[in-house]
């Protein structure tokens, strides 16, 4: 099974300042035939379901902000969020797909300074 | 409105069984596969199971293989999770999520979450 180690645990950063998110993969989620790296990003706020930010490691989903931005390859990747707004508070999730069984970074909780 | 409902939680005994389903709305069900992804209270997520469109192909986490049963009724747009032999670390809320994808295989990321149901294992 794929690991995915996520850091920090959490983090506070002050409003309209930068977030920086990372994700470490115990094994290349580069797919070399397609050269797409096989990785999302969730938010989940108190209460709520998950929510779709970013997949193939840096698209961005439908509707989400384009503060949220993601990046990396292989087995190193991160999430940011350009300017922190007081709605971003949330749990965030790096979750692979490259292979099943699907899983997910345990996690990194977002506050504001 | 495209939504995922599931229903079908409850509190149920160590050793017992319950059936989960997820009615989906306003989407080509049978063009998407569908996945159960669960969250332990105050814990992070977990796959559990994903099915493709057709229903041909199912795939489990081990911590639930030879216990879990995915199905999917596609004329009635609602996926299941037969649940048996439930432990206490079963415990949590499952989610029913749909599949970015939309061409039957999947992809297994998920762009479409339902609100959850609670099953809590416990004597």
């Amino acid at each position: 099974d794929i690991v995915m180690t996520q850091s920090p645990d959490s983090l506070a950063v002050s409003l309209g300042e930068r977030a920086t998110i990372n994700c470490k993969s115990s094994q290349s989620v580069l797919y070399r035939s397609n050269n797409k790296n096989y990785l999302a990003w969730y938010q989940q706020k108190p209460g709520q379901p998950p929510r779709l930010l970013i997949y193939w490691a840096s698209t961005r989903e439908s509707g989400v902000p384009d503060r949220f931005s993601g990046s990396g390859s292989g087995t190193d990747f991160t999430l940011t969020i350009s300017s922190l707004q007081a709605e971003d508070v949330a749990v965030y999730y790096c979750q692979q797909y490259y292979s099943t069984p699907i899983t997910f970074g345990q996690g990194t909780r977002l506050e504001i300074k | 409105e495209v939504q995922l409902l599931e229903s079908g939680g409850g509190l149920v005994q160590p050793g017992g069984s319950l059936r989960l389903s997820c009615a989906a709305s306003e989407f080509t069900f049978s063009s998407c596969a569908m996945s159960w992804v669960r969250q332990a209270p105050g814990k992070g997520l977990e796959w559990v199971s994903g099915i493709s469109g057709s229903g041909g192909s199912t795939y489990y986490a081990d911590s639930v293989k030879g216990r879990f049963t995915i199905s999917r009724d596609n004329s009635k747009n609602t996926l299941y999770l037969q649940m048996s032999s439930l432990r206490a670390e079963d415990t949590a809320v499952y989610y029913c999520a749909k599949d970015h994808g939309g061409m039957g295989a999947g992809l297994w990321y998920f762009d479409l979450w339902g609100r959850g149901t609670l099953v809590t294992v416990s004597s």
